[in-house]
């Protein structure tokens, strides 16, 4: 039951940024907004989580709504290696009703030429 | 440092066999996750567990189980195996249960299973 919507697939030009949008209208005060991906065939990796500040790491910015009903994972430079299905959860605490990683069905992400 | 590693990759089974999965989390982690992965269902959390405890638990049949073992690592056994359960086993590893929000969980390759 994932409580996120994410458009099913994007396309981005090589060298320019992704901007991969995620609702999360009933996100709870409690829950945290995390963002993973998964290549073709590998298992998915940890990109970025936050609460409700922007968050930047070495691979990407994450922008919440001052709402916190949505939020953008921002790949500043795409290369053709950032193709894969893009997946944004919310996520609770341990000890809440929402701990467990939920994942929905992402967004894939294709980084053209 | 060492990703989480699973073995075996690769498995085919027949209906009605039973089969165990291994996952070795990265050192110093303490919780293991479990996931399954199909095409239609996309992926679906199993359970959880912790200091050899299981800590949380999704909505699969009791022919599911797991455990872990004093230093962390887990395997998942499936019983009496059925068509549907063909999928990619994904096991994911974290620091710990509890910490502050911090707990990003690194998956391993995963397991692909066959059910024939």
């Amino acid at each position: 039951d994932a409580k996120t919507t994410q458009p099913t697939s994007m396309d981005c030009a090589e060298g320019r940024a992704a901007n991969l949008p995620c609702n999360h209208s009933t996100i709870s005060g409690n829950e945290y907004v995390y963002w993973y991906r998964q290549i073709h065939s590998q298992g998915p990796q940890y990109i970025i989580h936050g609460l409700k500040n922007n968050e930047t790491n070495e691979m990407a910015s994450l922008i919440i709504t001052e709402d916190r009903k949505s939020s953008t994972l921002i790949l500043p430079h795409a290369t053709l290696r950032d193709t894969a299905v893009y997946y944004c959860i919310v996520r609770a605490l341990p000890g809440g009703s929402n701990y467990k990683l939920t994942f929905g069905k992402g967004t894939l992400l294709t980084v053209n030429p | 440092k060492a990703g989480v590693t699973q073995t075996p990759r690769y498995l085919i089974k027949t209906r009605g066999q039973q089969v165990t999965l291994s996952c070795s989390p990265i050192s110093g982690h303490r919780s293991v996750s479990w996931y399954q992965q199909t095409p239609g269902q996309g992926l679906q959390f199993l359970f959880e567990y912790f200091s050899e405890t299981q800590r949380n638990k999704g909505n699969f049949p009791g022919r599911f189980s797991g455990r872990q073992f004093s230093n962390s690592r887990s395997e998942m056994n499936v019983s009496t195996l059925e068509l549907g359960d063909s999928a990619l086993y994904l096991c994911a590893s974290s620091l710990a249960l509890g910490s502050s929000g911090r707990y990003e969980q690194y998956f391993g390759p995963g397991t692909r299973l066959t059910v024939t």
